[in-house]
């Protein structure tokens, strides 16, 4: 089946740093992919939507200049958390629809679990 | 109202027992609904669709009520690997297409 791979699954940063998550579709062309927030305990929050060879689509609430999305290729979305803080930590994940439409499978990510000192 | 609501649980269960969780929606016009299963720590993977005549895989079996806006998932025989969290999600609702529950956190044990 389709497969996303995320990178890295972990990470912890300085505060102000900047770090980047890479996510890729290994055997499958997306052109949409799916950015996601999960606190402990809690629902996956979508935070945007990246869409190849154009900027992304966020949702309300999220800081688009904080939280940088590059969809570079069809295969590759980058995620980029700018001048990180603590509250920043949190499980990151993407994922990807193998198909065309809503009805195709998604498929996620492994996660990227960000702690910020 | 929140969109997709779940019993975040957890629900402690004993070996080989039968569990059921239901999940309830507020938009009556969704039209499809899943169940992914998030082991700790881990991305969410797809458990099983859940169809207008119900379905069956395994000892898993899903069932959706449409008149009273809710699905369920039982769970036959549980292992001590069923351990996870259950999500309910509604298709519709989001960019993504999927609106997500909390989940359900469930703990089989020994």
């Amino acid at each position: 089946g389709a497969v996303v791979s995320q990178h890295p699954s972990r990470v912890i940063c300085k505060s102000g740093t900047s770090v980047k998550i890479e996510c890729r579709s290994l055997d499958f062309q997306a052109t949409t992919m799916f950015w996601y927030r999960q606190f402990p305990k809690k629902s996956l929050m979508l935070m945007a939507t990246s869409n190849e060879g154009s900027k992304a689509t966020y949702e309300q609430g999220v800081e688009k200049d904080k939280f940088l999305i590059n969809h570079a290729s069809l295969t590759l979305s980058t995620l980029t958390v700018t001048s990180a803080h603590p509250e920043d930590s949190s499980f990151y994940i993407c994922s990807a629809r193998d198909g065309l439409g809503a009805s195709g499978e998604l498929f996620f990510g492994e996660g990227s679990r960000l702690t910020v000192l | 109202r929140k969109e997709v609501e779940q019993d975040p649980g957890p629900f402690n269960v004993p070996e080989g027992a039968t569990v059921a969780f239901n999940c309830t929606y507020s938009n009556s016009a969704s039209q499809s609904f899943f169940w992914y299963r998030q082991d700790c720590r881990k991305e969410p993977k797809l458990l099983m669709s859940v169809y207008s005549s119900g379905n069956e895989d395994g000892r898993f079996t899903a069932q959706l009520n449409r008149a009273s806006q809710y699905i369920s998932l039982l769970i036959r025989d549980s292992k001590l690997s069923d351990s996870a969290t259950y999500l309910c999600v509604v298709l519709g609702g989001g960019a993504d297409g999927l609106t997500f529950g909390k989940g359900t956190h469930l703990i089989i044990q020994p």
